[in-house]
């Protein structure tokens, strides 16, 4: 099952603004994972935040994990167009053979 | 919502052997599907990706030989790793993208350990 939920399900904004996703999940975690899909390739995994971490931060992103809401954000900041992708997160329980547990997405689509 | 189903869910198998991980999309056409391998408490790494009827795109460092990818319909791509060692003990994925290039749909992953 899909345990994470991100939102909104599609996002469009201005190249140069900051774009926001959020992400929910269920149960207990690990860590949360932050992955983008370009459209028609694989996903490319961006940040990891273990369940002991409140934010992290790698180039223009910066994602924060508070585990007490069961939620986790990713933000991009001054949005370019190569950043139009699919954005997904992942939770990891830790349970073997569950793996991960992506949610559905975030289409993001940043406009010229 | 779409499911994709991923089989066998876990496995053991002896050093030397060969595996075959089969993921199918059950109620949409898959053009693409992609597999992932996972190592425990690392993220998932793209292994490869395959379009129905064409040879799979392998990323760097992925051998071909040795993970086999049969893309043979739109419901249907198989994984095999070829005469598993240890070293190959992981957790695969698989992930299928419908037609209109809808969202990315999730196999439920195969544990794979190889003694």
């Amino acid at each position: 099952s899909q345990q994470g939920e991100e939102d909104p399900q599609a996002l469009s904004i201005q190249e140069g603004e900051n774009a926001t996703m959020n992400c929910s999940y269920k149960t207990s975690i690990n860590n949360l994972q932050w992955y983008r899909q370009n459209s028609g390739r694989g996903l490319v995994h961006l940040i990891l935040i273990r369940s002991n971490e409140r934010e992290k931060h790698s180039g223009r992103l910066r994602v924060t994990l508070d585990t007490s809401k069961k939620s986790s954000s990713l933000l991009i900041t001054a949005s370019r167009a190569a950043d139009t992708a699919s954005y997904f997160c992942a939770t990891d329980s830790g349970g073997g053979a569950d793996g991960l547990t992506f949610g559905k997405g975030t289409h993001l689509i940043i406009q010229p | 919502g779409a499911v994709v189903s991923q089989h066998p869910s876990r496995v053991i198998c002896k050093s030397g052997t060969s595996v075959k991980i089969e993921c199918r999309s059950l109620d949409f056409q898959a053009t693409t599907m992609f597999w992932y391998r996972q190592f425990p408490k690392q993220s998932l790494m793209l292994m490869a990706t395959s379009n129905e009827g064409s040879k799979a795109t392998y990323e760097q460092g992925v051998e071909k030989d040795k993970f086999l990818i049969n893309h043979a319909s739109l419901t249907l791509s198989t994984l095999t790793v070829t005469s598993a060692h240890p070293e190959d003990s992981s957790f695969y994925i698989c992930s299928a993208q419908g037609l209109k290039n809808e969202k990315l749909f999730f196999g439920s992953g195969t544990q794979l350990s190889v003694l």
